[in-house]
C-alpha cells in the first residue's frame, strides 16, 4: 500500500508548455513537500504546503486538504526544469514518499 | 551549493562490514534528517535528530543507527551491510523541529555493497 501516489510517471513536454504533476495521498498530514531531484542525483526542495497555494517564479504548488490532493504547477516550461519532481507527505512523525515523475522538456 | 556537506561522497565495501556516514548541517541548523534513496525503494525516511535528540524515526533498520553531536553535526552508522543497503544516503537538515519548514538537502553518500 502506497500512502503516497503520484502521476503522471512519466512527462515530456515541448518548451513552453504548461505541466501539471498530481500528488496523492492517504494518510494524515502535517505538511506535504514538493522536491526536485536533478540528473545528477541533488535534491532541491521547492515547496512546503500545509494549506492553499504557494508560488516561486514559474512554478505553483497547491493543496486541498479535503481531498488529500496536491499539484505542482511549471508554467512556460523550459528544459533546464527537466528532472524528476517527488512530492513527500509528513505526518508530523514519518515522511512518506511518491515515485516521482520524471520531467523532459524538448526545446 | 545548500551549505550541508556530506562525507564520503562514494563508498565502496563488502557485505559484512560497518560504515559511517557523516554530515555537517547548515550554520544555525539544528535538525538533521536522513534519507535512503535505493533504485527499488525509492526515497525513504530514516531518523531526524534535533538539537542532539533523536526527534522522530521512520524505516530505519535495527543494524543502522544514528547520533547528532553537540556541534550538530550528524553520523549514521551501517552494519552487518547486506548488498540490498546499497543506495545513496541524503542527509538534510533544517531549522526547526518539525518537518514543516524547508529542507536543505547534502549531495548524498552513493554506498555500494559488494
Amino acid at each position: 500500500k502506497n500512502e503516497v501516489e503520484q502521476s503522471p510517471q512519466n512527462l515530456t513536454a515541448q518548451e513552453g508548455e504548461f505541466i501539471t504533476i498530481n500528488c496523492s495521498y492517504s494518510v494524515g498530514i502535517s505538511a506535504l513537500h514538493w522536491l526536485q531531484q536533478h540528473p545528477g542525483g541533488g535534491i532541491v526542495s521547492l515547496f512546503m504546503l500545509s494549506s492553499g497555494k504557494k508560488k516561486h517564479g514559474r512554478l505553483i504548488a497547491t493543496i486541498n486538504i479535503q481531498e488529500k490532493h496536491s499539484s505542482l504547477h511549471i508554467t512556460a516550461s523550459h528544459p533546464r526544469d527537466s528532472a524528476v519532481y517527488i512530492c513527500a507527505a509528513f505526518t508530523g512523525n514519518q515522511f512518506y514518499f511518491g515515485t516521482g515523475t520524471s520531467l523532459t522538456v524538448i526545446p | 551549493d545548500s551549505g550541508v556537506t556530506q562525507t564520503p561522497k562514494h563508498l565502496i565495501t563488502a557485505t559484512g562490514q560497518r560504515v559511517t556516514l557523516r554530515c555537517s548541517p547548515r550554520s544555525g541548523d539544528l535538525s538533521v534528517y536522513w534519507y535512503q534513496q535505493s533504485l527499488d525503494q525509492g526515497l525513504q525516511f530514516l531518523i531526524q535528530y534535533y538539537n542532539g535528540e533523536e526527534r522522530a524515526k521512520g524505516n530505519i533498520l535495527e543494524r543502522f543507527s544514528a547520533q547528532q553531536f553537540p556541534d550538530l553535526h550528524s553520523e549514521l552508522n551501517l552494519s552487518s551491510l547486506e548488498l540490498g543497503d546499497s543506495a545513496l544516503y541524503f542527509c538534510a537538515s533544517s531549522v526547526g523541529l518539525a518537518g514543516q519548514e524547508t529542507q536543505y538537502f547534502g549531495p548524498g553518500t552513493r554506498l555500494l555493497v559488494l
